[in-house]
C-alpha cells in the first residue's frame, strides 16, 4: 500500500499564481522527498527535506514538514506554464536501507 | 554525468509472454530500484538491491515476476509469464545511498508495457 497520499487529487491555476500540494503519512519516517513527473517522462527529484527539518527552500520551492501531524506541503510561488506535471511525495518509512514509497500524486495545470 | 538508462522504451506483448527490462543506473550508485506506475497512480516500489543484493522486495510478485543486478550495476527485470495487469511503465531508479535513510534518486525514463 502506499505510505504518501497527496492533496488535492487535481490543481488548476493561472500563470502567476502559487500552488498549494499537501501530503500525509502514516509512519514515521527518516526524510520526506518530493518528485515532478512531465506527461509520458520519468521522475524528477525537487527537494529532500529530513524529520529534523521544519521547511526547506530551492528557488521557487518551498516545503513544510510536521511529523507531528505526519504531513508535508509542497508550495509553488509564481507558477509558469512549465510547471505543469504530476507532483509526488515519496517517504523513506525509518528502514534501515532507505526503502522509498511514492503516493498517489498530485496533477497540476498551470494555465498561460 | 550520465543517467539512468532503460530499455525498451515501449514494448507490446500478447499475455502469457515473457518479457525483459533492462537498467543501467548512475555509475557509482549504490541502490537500485524498480517501480511500477500504472496509468493514473504513483509508483510501486517492486525491488531494491543495495550493490548486488535484495534488500525489499515484499511487493514483487514472484510467482511471475523476477529481477537481479549483475557484479552491482546493471539490473533487469522480467515477468513470465505477463498478464493483462501487468501493462504499465517500469521505472528504473538509482541513488548513492549505500545503507542508512534515501538520498535523491534519479529516474530513467522508463518501460512502457502494453500487454494484449
Amino acid at each position: 500500500s502506499q505510505q504518501g497520499e497527496e492533496d488535492p487529487q487535481a490543481l488548476s491555476i493561472q500563470e502567476g499564481e502559487n500552488a498549494t500540494m499537501n501530503c500525509s503519512y502514516k509512519t514515521s519516517i527518516n526524510n520526506l522527498q518530493w518528485y515532478r513527473q512531465n506527461s509520458g517522462r520519468g521522475l524528477v527529484h525537487l527537494i529532500l527535506i529530513r524529520s529534523n527539518e521544519r521547511e526547506k527552500h530551492s528557488g521557487r520551492l518551498r516545503v513544510t514538514l510536521d511529523t507531528s501531524k505526519k504531513s508535508s506541503s509542497l508550495l509553488i510561488t509564481a507558477s509558469r506554464a512549465a510547471d505543469t506535471a504530476s507532483y509526488f511525495c515519496a517517504t523513506d518509512g525509518g528502514t534501515s536501507y532507505g526503502k522509498l514509497t511514492f503516493g498517489q500524486g498530485t496533477i497540476l495545470t498551470v494555465h498561460p | 554525468e550520465a543517467g539512468v538508462a532503460q530499455s525498451p522504451r515501449y514494448k507490446i506483448i500478447e499475455k502469457r509472454q515473457s518479457v525483459a527490462f533492462w537498467c543501467n543506473p548512475i555509475s557509482g550508485h549504490a541502490t537500485l530500484y524498480w517501480y511500477q506506475q500504472i496509468l493514473g497512480q504513483g509508483p510501486k516500489l517492486l525491488i531494491q538491491f543495495q550493490n548486488n543484493g535484495v534488500v525489499d522486495d515484499s511487493q514483487l510478485p514472484k510467482d511471475r515476476f523476477s529481477a537481479e543486478r549483475l557484479k552491482g550495476v546493471d539490473s533487469t527485470l522480467k515477468i513470465q509469464p505477463a498478464k493483462l495487469e501487468d501493462s504499465a511503465v517500469y521505472l528504473c531508479a538509482s541513488s548513492r545511498a549505500s545503507t542508512g535513510p534515501s538520498t535523491e534518486a534519479f529516474f530513467g525514463q522508463g518501460t512502457r508495457l502494453t500487454v494484449v
